[in-house]
């Protein structure tokens, strides 16, 4: 079974201050991966795709990705309380149309 | 607007019963997905369609249907074969292209009486 793995957390972190989101995948063959913010009682929403290694901007958030090591991290810059929410790593199995979705970290930015 | 739209927001389901569940996109999406979530955990893939008339198993299809007759609709059934059925559902779209992401639904969230 291909995994993806976060750890749950909680993540704490006051506001202003940068949060970093870890995952990890088992197939070396992946090449698309994915953030998703999921609030308490709603649905994922997307946040940013990442495909080739290296850093990804967009607004307050970077994502990184390192084939090599197999990992991808999510950095929110000046963490507000509004961001308080699950982070969930997804990674598209090589070959196939599904989806493998990490359990998701729990961020919590402390006013 | 463009998007996904799963009904009914809470569904309750008897002993015994059948219930189907509605996701609809006007996307114009190929691939569609189900997936099931239980409080505090991840996405577990149910079924998911890549073109009209034809579907596949995901991890956890057991005491679960679906059909896919129309590119913007794939209803799930959950059978009462489905012992613990109560969870969060999300159904979910993605463009062919096996790059693109996926967008969600707002979820269709089922309890036991």
């Amino acid at each position: 079974q291909k995994e993806v793995e976060q750890n749950s957390g909680p993540l704490s972190v006051p506001e202003g201050a940068i949060a970093s989101l870890n995952c990890t995948y088992s197939d070396r063959g992946s090449q698309s991966f994915f953030w998703y913010r999921q609030y308490s009682g709603k649905s994922p929403e997307l946040i940013m795709s990442i495909y080739s290694n290296g850093d990804k901007e967009d607004g307050r958030f970077t994502a990184q990705l390192n084939k090599a090591s197999q990992y991808v991290s999510l950095l929110i810059r000046d963490s507000q309380p509004s961001d308080s929410a699950t982070y969930l790593c997804a990674v598209m199995a090589p070959g196939t149309y599904k989806y493998i979705f990490g359990t998701g970290t729990r961020l919590k930015v402390l006013a | 607007d463009g998007g996904i739209t799963q009904s009914p927001k809470y569904l309750f389901r008897k002993e015994g019963q059948n219930v189907t569940l509605s996701c609809e996109q006007n996307l114009n999406h190929d691939a569609m997905y189900w997936y099931r979530q239980d409080p505090g955990q991840g996405l577990r893939l149910i079924y998911y369609s890549q073109i009209v008339n034809d579907f596949q198993k995901g991890d956890i299809a057991e005491g679960y249907s679906v059909s896919r007759e129309k590119k913007e609709s794939f209803p799930l059934t959950v059978t009462s074969a489905q012992k613990n059925p109560t969870a969060f559902y999300l159904c979910a779209s993605s463009k062919e292209n096996s790059n693109q992401p996926q967008h969600f639904g707002d979820g269709t969230r089922l309890s036991i009486l």
